[in-house]
């Protein structure tokens, strides 16, 4: 079946350090999203990637999807405490109706040092 | 505003009880998961439905069951409860592109 892979597992960072998860997939997703668990929490949506090496930003936050549509990242410039918490990749398979299955990555935890 | 609601944030059951997770959503959605987190493994997902009365296995379904007989309500069932089955239950809908996640079930199987 698909796997989704991503590391790494945990990464602490100094505030003001970057931060990069990586994602790869075994096979070629039509999409992949990526959510952010805050510790306690459940998990949110942050960002739907489509296209074959799109590039996303939000604020301070960085996402690719390569070209091959089987990779990805998130890249955090300058994290700061409120970025704490884990950060899944799910990767979408096929399209349309019936295809809304994600597999998720295991997800990579972030812990910050003010 | 979205939601998803389950209803129990804590449940703790003993082995081979019949435990029942209910997961609501009020957006109308027809497209309805149950996912488990367990340290270190991530989110799996279990059964998902994509209408009522519709139900597919998702990665790991043994020892559970689903029903989803009105489309806002979607249920988890454990016939026998096992102490593997001590886990975060997440229950979610989708609207859109994204997954609206309920605020999760800690179950504790002793």
């Amino acid at each position: 079946g698909q796997q989704v892979m991503q590391i790494p597992q945990y990464q602490h960072v100094q505030e003001g350090e970057d931060f990069t998860t990586y994602c790869n997939s075994s096979t070629t997703l039509s999409n992949i999203q990526w959510y952010k668990q805050r510790p306690g929490g459940h998990p949110v949506f942050l960002i739907q990637l489509v296209k074959s090496g799109e590039v996303k930003k939000q604020k301070r936050l960085t996402f690719q999807f390569g070209e091959a549509k089987k990779n990805s990242s998130l890249h955090i410039t300058a994290t700061q405490t409120t970025d704490v918490g884990t950060y899944f990749c799910a990767g979408r398979k096929g399209f349309g109706a019936g295809s809304y299955q994600l597999t998720f990555g295991k997800g990579t935890k972030l812990s910050v040092i003010p | 505003d979205v939601k998803v609601t389950q209803s129990s944030r804590y449940l703790v059951k003993r082995t081979g009880e019949k435990v029942f997770l209910e997961c609501v959503q009020d957006m109308d959605h027809e497209n309805m998961f149950w996912y488990r987190q367990d340290p270190g493994l991530g989110l799996r997902l279990i059964y998902f439905s994509y209408d009522v009365k519709m139900k597919e296995k998702g990665d790991i379904p043994e020892g559970y069951s689903v029903s989803r007989e009105k489309k806002e309500r979607f249920s988890l069932i454990l016939e026998s409860a096992s102490t593997n089955q001590t886990s975060m239950y997440l229950c979610a809908s989708i609207g859109g592109a994204e997954q609206y996640f309920g605020p999760g079930t800690r179950l504790t199987v002793t």
